[in-house]
C-alpha cells in the first residue's frame, strides 16, 4: 500500500524566514502526491500536487515542493514565511492499489510561524 | 469559484440514532469521495464513487451506507450511531476517477454522538 510519513509533529519558524515541511512517501509505481492545509475548524484546501514532470512544483499562497525520487521525499516549502501560513498541514499520496482512487494522508505537521 | 457543499455543518445525535449527511460536490464534478477524520487524527478513507456506482471503499463501518445520486450529489447513511462515531466527515469531489486528478474538499459536518 502506497503510505507518506511527515516525521514532524510541529513546525515554528519566525516570519519572514524560510519554512520547510518534511514528507517522504513509499509507494510502488509512479507517485502521485498532494500536500493540504488545514485551517482550525475548516475543510482541507488543496496546495499542489506533484503527477510527472518537474521537480519543483508550484501552488498557491506562494507554497512550492520539491518531488526527490532518490530521497523519496516531497518537502514543502515557501521562501519566507507568514504568521497566516499557521495551520496543519497535511501530505497525501493517491493510493490506487487494486483500482482504488483513494487518498491516505500523512498524519500532519502543525505549522506555527510567529512574530 | 463554487466549491463542495455539505450539510449540515453541525450535528448532535444520541447513541442508537441514525444521521444523514449530505455532499454537493463541484459542478460538473462526477467523483465524490468521503473521509472521517478524528479528533487529532488524519483522514481516513470512507467510500467514493464515480457516476454513480462506488468505485472503492475503505474502513467504512457496515453501519454505514451511501449512495450518489444522478445529480452526482452523495449521501452517507449512518446508523445505530456510537460514541466513537463523533469526528469531521469530509466530502470531496473530483473531475473524474483518475489517480492524477485533485480532490477537493469541503467544509465538514462535525457530527457529536452524545
Amino acid at each position: 500500500a502506497q503510505s507518506v510519513a511527515q516525521p514532524e509533529d510541529q513546525v515554528n519558524v519566525a516570519e519572514g524566514n524560510p519554512l520547510t515541511v518534511k514528507c517522504t512517501y513509499s509507494v510502488s509505481g509512479n507517485p502521485y502526491l498532494f500536500w493540504y492545509v488545514q485551517y482550525p475548524n475548516r475543510g482541507l484546501q488543496f496546495l499542489l500536487k506533484y503527477i510527472t514532470g518537474d521537480n519543483l512544483v508550484k501552488g498557491s499562497y506562494g507554497f512550492e515542493a520539491e518531488f526527490n525520487k532518490s530521497q523519496t521525499s516531497f518537502h514543502l516549502k515557501k521562501p519566507s514565511a507568514l504568521v497566516s501560513d499557521s495551520a496543519l498541514y497535511f501530505c497525501a499520496v493517491r493510493d490506487y492499489a487494486g483500482g482504488g482512487n483513494k487518498l491516505t494522508f500523512g498524519t500532519g505537521t502543525q505549522l506555527k510561524v510567529e512574530l | 469559484a463554487a466549491g463542495v457543499i455539505q450539510s449540515p455543518r453541525h450535528l448532535i445525535k444520541e447513541k442508537r440514532e441514525t444521521a444523514t449527511l449530505k455532499c454537493y460536490p463541484i459542478p460538473r464534478h462526477d467523483t465524490v469521495y468521503w473521509y472521517q477524520q478524528g479528533p487529532g487524527q488524519d483522514p481516513q478513507f470512507l467510500i467514493s464513487f464515480y457516476e454513480k456506482m462506488q468505485s472503492d471503499k475503505g474502513s467504512i463501518p457496515d453501519r454505514f451506507s451511501a449512495q450518489q445520486f444522478s445529480d452526482y450529489h452523495s449521501e452517507l447513511n449512518m446508523s445505530s450511531l456510537e460514541l466513537g462515531d463523533s469526528a469531521l466527515y469530509f466530502c470531496a469531489s473530483s473531475l473524474g476517477p483518475k489517480s492524477q486528478e485533485t480532490q477537493y474538499f469541503g467544509p465538514g459536518t462535525r457530527l457529536l454522538v452524545l
